[in-house]
């Protein structure tokens, strides 16, 4: 079946630091890709998507691109901020909407 | 506000017990989909509805199960419940029954947590 593979955290950074979060995924076809965002005491909020090979996903400073020939989607931001901790999930989008997460990468940012 | 409403937002009850946990979607949106979080789990889908109908299933125990009502508010009803139940549960809601890539974005309500004592 579908799944998806990310970095396990915490991942601890000081503020202004550069986040890079990995995530792969084994699917057939070529699925939809999301990265979910939970901060604490919250749900999931979508933070970004992309539907097709080499697309770039882009919101409030993050980014991710699908890349086909490595099955990947790696989560970046340039310079992290202290409101930025919270869970983040990449997940792919399976027929009918249901999505496969991966386990959730924790982000502690430090000021 | 995600605009998806989940109550009760905790819960606590005993071993054997039966609870149910609802679910309003995001207005105009016609499916809801269930999934629990637990530590060692993860997030596991249970099961879809859309509009009324059930249209998937996932990892969804014989002891669980769900229905969508006709203005489209869905109940997930947990019973005989065990230690191992405890967990967030999420609802979350979508504008279509996803027949195709999955590309719909799925809006996340808060969260009901269960503790099973």
């Amino acid at each position: 079946g579908n799944s998806v593979t990310q970095m396990e955290g915490p991942v601890t950074l000081s503020e202004e630091a550069f986040l890079t979060i990995n995530c792969t995924y084994t699917a057939t076809g070529y699925p939809s890709l999301f990265w979910y965002v939970q901060y604490p005491g919250e749900g999931l909020q979508l933070l970004l998507k992309a539907t097709k090979a080499d697309d770039k996903g882009s919101n409030k400073g993050f980014e991710a691109t699908y890349r086909k020939e490595t099955t990947s989607f790696h989560l970046e931001k340039g310079s992290v901020q202290v409101s930025d901790s919270a869970v983040y999930f990449c997940a792919l989008g399976e027929y009918g909407n249901k999505l496969v997460f991966g386990a959730g990468t924790i982000l502690r940012v430090k000021s | 506000d995600s605009g998806v409403t989940q109550t009760p937002k905790h819960l606590i009850t005993a071993t054997g017990q039966r609870v149910t946990l609802r679910c309003s979607p995001r207005s105009g949106d016609l499916s809801v989909y269930w999934y629990q979080q637990s530590l060692d789990q993860g997030l596991q889908f249970l099961i879809q509805y859309y509009n009324g109908e059930e249209r998937a299933k996932g990892n969804i125990l014989e002891r669980f199960s769900a229905q969508q009502f006709p203005d489209l508010h869905s109940e997930l009803n947990l019973s005989s419940l065990e230690l191992g139940d405890s967990a967030l549960y999420f609802c979350a809601s979508a504008l279509g029954s996803g027949l195709g890539t999955g590309a719909n974005v799925l809006t996340f309500g808060a969260g009901s947590r269960l503790t099973v004592l």
